[in-house]
Order: C-alpha cells, then sequence, then structure tokens
C-alpha cells in the first residue's frame, strides 16, 4: 500500500528565502507525482505534475525535482513572497493505471513579510 | 480556475440526516472522483466513476454512494450522517482513467454536522 509522507508538517520563513518542501513515497511504481496548493478553507489547485520519466518539471518560480528509486520529491520556491503562504500537497496515484491519488498530510507555510 | 465547480459552498447538517453535494467537470472529463478531507489532514479517497459507472472506492461505509450522468455532473450522497462526516469534500476530474491523468480539483464543500 503506497504511502506518501511531507516533513515538516510546518514551516516559517522570512520573506525573500527560498523554501525546500520534502514529499516521500514508500512505492517506487508511480505514474506521475503532482503537487498542490491549498488555501485555508479552498480546494486544491494544481502547481506541477511531474510524469515518472521526468526528473523535474519547472514554472516560473517554482521548480519539483522527482527520483523514483529513492521514493522522493522535492519542491523548490525560490525568492518566497508573502503570497505563497498556504498548504502545500503532494500526491501520487495508488498502484495500478487507475487515478485514486494518495495523498500526504501537507506542509503549512507561512511567509512572513 | 479549473472549470470544476461544486455546490453548495457550506452546508450544515444534523446527525442522521442525509445530504446531496454536486459537482460539474470540465466538459469531455470522463472520470470524476471524490475524496473527504478533515481538518488539517491529506484529503482521503471515496471513490471515483468513469463514464457513469462506479471504477474503484477508498475505506467508506456505503452510506457514501454517488452517481455520475452523462452531461459531466456528479453526486456525493451520505446518509445517516455522523459527526465524523464533517469535512471538505472535494471532487476532481480528469479527461480518462489513467493514472498517468492530471486531476483537476473543485473548490470543494464544506459539511458541517452537529
Amino acid at each position: 500500500k503506497q504511502e506518501v509522507t511531507q516533513i515538516p508538517a510546518a514551516l516559517s520563513v522570512p520573506e525573500g528565502e527560498n523554501l525546500v518542501l520534502n514529499c516521500s513515497f514508500t512505492d517506487s511504481a508511480i505514474y506521475n507525482l503532482q503537487w498542490f496548493r491549498q488555501d485555508p478553507g479552498k480546494g486544491l489547485t494544481s502547481l506541477l505534475l511531474i510524469q515518472s520519466s521526468q526528473r523535474e518539471q519547472t514554472s516560473g518560480r517554482l521548480n519539483a525535482s522527482l527520483d523514483k528509486s529513492s521514493g522522493r520529491s522535492t519542491l523548490y520556491i525560490a525568492a518566497s513572497q508573502p503570497g505563497d503562504s498556504a498548504t502545500y500537497l503532494c500526491a501520487v496515484p495508488e498502484g495500478g493505471s487507475w487515478g485514486k491519488l494518495q495523498f500526504g498530510a501537507g506542509t503549512q507555510v507561512v511567509v512572513t513579510p | 480556475e479549473t472549470g470544476v465547480t461544486q455546490s453548495p459552498t457550506h452546508l450544515i447538517k444534523t446527525r442522521g440526516q442525509q445530504v446531496t453535494l454536486r459537482c460539474s467537470s470540465q466538459s469531455g472529463h470522463n472520470t470524476v472522483s471524490w475524496y473527504q478531507q478533515a481538518l488539517g489532514q491529506g484529503p482521503q479517497f471515496i471513490f471515483q466513476y468513469y463514464r457513469e459507472e462506479e471504477n474503484g472506492r477508498g475505506n467508506f461505509p456505503p452510506r457514501f454512494s454517488g452517481l455520475q450522468f452523462p452531461n459531466y455532473s456528479s453526486e456525493l450522497n451520505v446518509n445517516a450522517l455522523e459527526l465524523d462526516d464533517s469535512a471538505l469534500y472535494l471532487c476532481a476530474s480528469s479527461p480518462g482513467r489513467s493514472g498517468g491523468d492530471e486531476q483537476y480539483f473543485g473548490p470543494g464543500t464544506r459539511l458541517t454536522v452537529t
């Protein structure tokens, strides 16, 4: 059974610092890994999707890496801003060819001005 | 903006009642999945529908049921509500049913059971 872990559970940084968020998974036979952002009480916004054949994916200030063999993904957010404050979740499809996502519990990020 | 909408935004129900939550997927997306997210936790998979048939189910009791309609809308029904059913309910749509498809989430429905 796939298990997804995110460490740390919470993170507070001053504005301008780079953010590093970690995600680990137990079953390396994944189709892809998706990073989401969630604002308090809101739905999930997809940030990046990394296919299993890729090692990284970039969008603006966001960069996500994927190391299947070690069961890890890292989300980097450069030059953090107060607007980056949110909870960040990673998710992988549960084994097989269908789309059930297994989520981590998330990392709550606060960027202070 | 994902094109996935959910209604209502918030809902308050009493223990033992029944509730129906609604989701409208992106046009052309044949798969809809429903998730329950308790406070401070990641979303938990409830079930998935592909072309109006249930395509998989998580560890939820039968009082959680669903329907998917040909017009890309779907429903989540919960009978005999319990206090622990209080959560954010999310639906997600994707084009096919492959694990490789990106899933697009709606804004969620906040259900409070008193």
